[in-house]
Parts: C-alpha cells; structure tokens; sequence
C-alpha cells in the first residue's frame, strides 16, 4: 500500500502569501496525484488532479507540480477563502489512498 | 448540476448492520465509478470502497474488507453501501462520490454532503 506524507502539517501564513504545501509518496504513483481543500463542515473540493491539471472552476493562484513520489500544491497569493485543510490523493494503485492533510491557518 | 444525496446514517450498537444509500442524479450515471469515502471526527479522508461503472468490479480497503458491500442499481441511479460488524473505529461521516472522468480510478469530482454513522453502545 502506498503511503502519502504531507508536509508541514500546520501551515500558518498570512493573506497574500505564497503557500507551499507538500505529498511524498512511499513509492512512484507517476502523475497520478490528486489535491483536495475541505473547508470545516464541507465535504472535500477537487483542486488539481494528475499532478499539475487545475479542475473546473478553481482559481489559477492554485498550481500542481512534481512526479514520482513527490508532489507540490502552490498558492500563489492567499486569499482569506483559502484557509483550509488540504488533502493529497493517488489513484496509481489500489487503494487509492490520501495523505493526512495539511491545514492552512491565518497567522 | 451533478447531485449525490446520502442516505441511512444513524446510531448503532458495535457489531449490528447498517446500510447506505446514495442517490445520484445530473449526470450520466452507468458512465462513472463510484466511491464511498469517510472522515472519522476530526481526522483525515479515508477511502472505503469503489464501483465500476457497470458494478461488475467492486474495491475495498483492508479496514473494511469482508465487513463492507458495495452495490450498485444502473437503473435507478443509486449506489449502496451495507456495513456488517460495525465497530467504534467505522464512526465517521461517509461521502459518496463519484469520478471526475470515466475512469475506473479517476479522481474525486463530485462528492455528497455525507451521512454521519455513530456507532456506539
């Protein structure tokens, strides 16, 4: 079974930051890794999927890069909306697991 | 507008049966894979079970692997979810989901609101 790590577990920035957020995986999972935000009592949000590809509708301050096992979600510019917890998930091989998150707060 | 309305959460005592539904609807629905997906409280996502699109794959993680049932009815555009040997570590909100492509593995697109399960004597 795969194993995603995400680092820092605790981002604390200030809005109009750059955020830097990062997945490690325990083995290659390709480009096949995928980004989630959740915001408190919200159900999860497709932000980037196959590494660096933005889903419908999200904003270009957010950017995926890396491959292999190793993974980057960018924000460019925080915007207050933005603070949240945020999900890595692979879908290379079954289970299609997620890392244990890393929450955003305002400084 | 993709919907997914769960279902059939409640409280229930360790080792009993529970069953999950899943409403679908704005899509083609016998096109996409489903997922079940759940967030114990205040912990992170974990991935419970998926579907093939014509429900003849079905996946499981280990933690729920011979306890959990995943079905689907093309027909009427819902998927299920029967949980057997429920224990305090299966508390958790639980997401249906559904891909973002057609692919069997694709990333999650859209996702319900949840259904709380408390299991608890």
């Amino acid at each position: 079974e795969i194993v995603l790590t995400q680092s820092p577990a605790t981002l604390s920035l200030s809005p109009g930051e750059r955020a830097t957020l990062s997945c490690r995986a325990s083995q290659s999972v390709s480009g096949y890794l995928a980004w989630y935000q959740q915001k408190p009592g919200q159900a999860p949000r497709l932000l980037i999927y196959d590494a660096s590809n933005r889903a419908t509708g999200i904003p270009a301050r957010f950017s995926g890069s890396g491959s292999g096992t190793d993974f980057t979600l960018t924000i460019s510019s925080l915007e207050p909306e933005d603070f949240a917890v945020y999900y890595c998930q692979h879908r290379s091989y079954w289970p299609p697991g997620f890392g244990q998150g890393t929450r955003l707060e305002i400084k | 507008e993709v919907q997914l309305l769960e279902s059939g959460g409640g409280l229930i005592q360790p080792g009993g049966s529970l069953g999950l539904s899943c409403a679908a609807s704005g899509f083609t629905f016998s096109n996409y894979a489903m997922t079940w997906v759940r967030q114990a409280p205040g912990k992170g996502l974990e991935w419970v079970s998926g579907i093939s699109a014509s429900g003849g794959t079905t996946y499981y993680a280990d933690s729920v692997k011979g306890r959990f049932t995943i079905s689907r009815d093309n027909s009427k555009k819902t998927v299920s979810l029967q949980m057997n040997s429920l224990t305090a570590e299966d508390t958790a909100v639980y997401y249906c989901a559904k891909g973002y492509s057609t692919q069997t593995t694709a990333p999650i697109g859209s996702w319900g609101r949840g259904t709380l399960v408390t299991v608890s004597s």
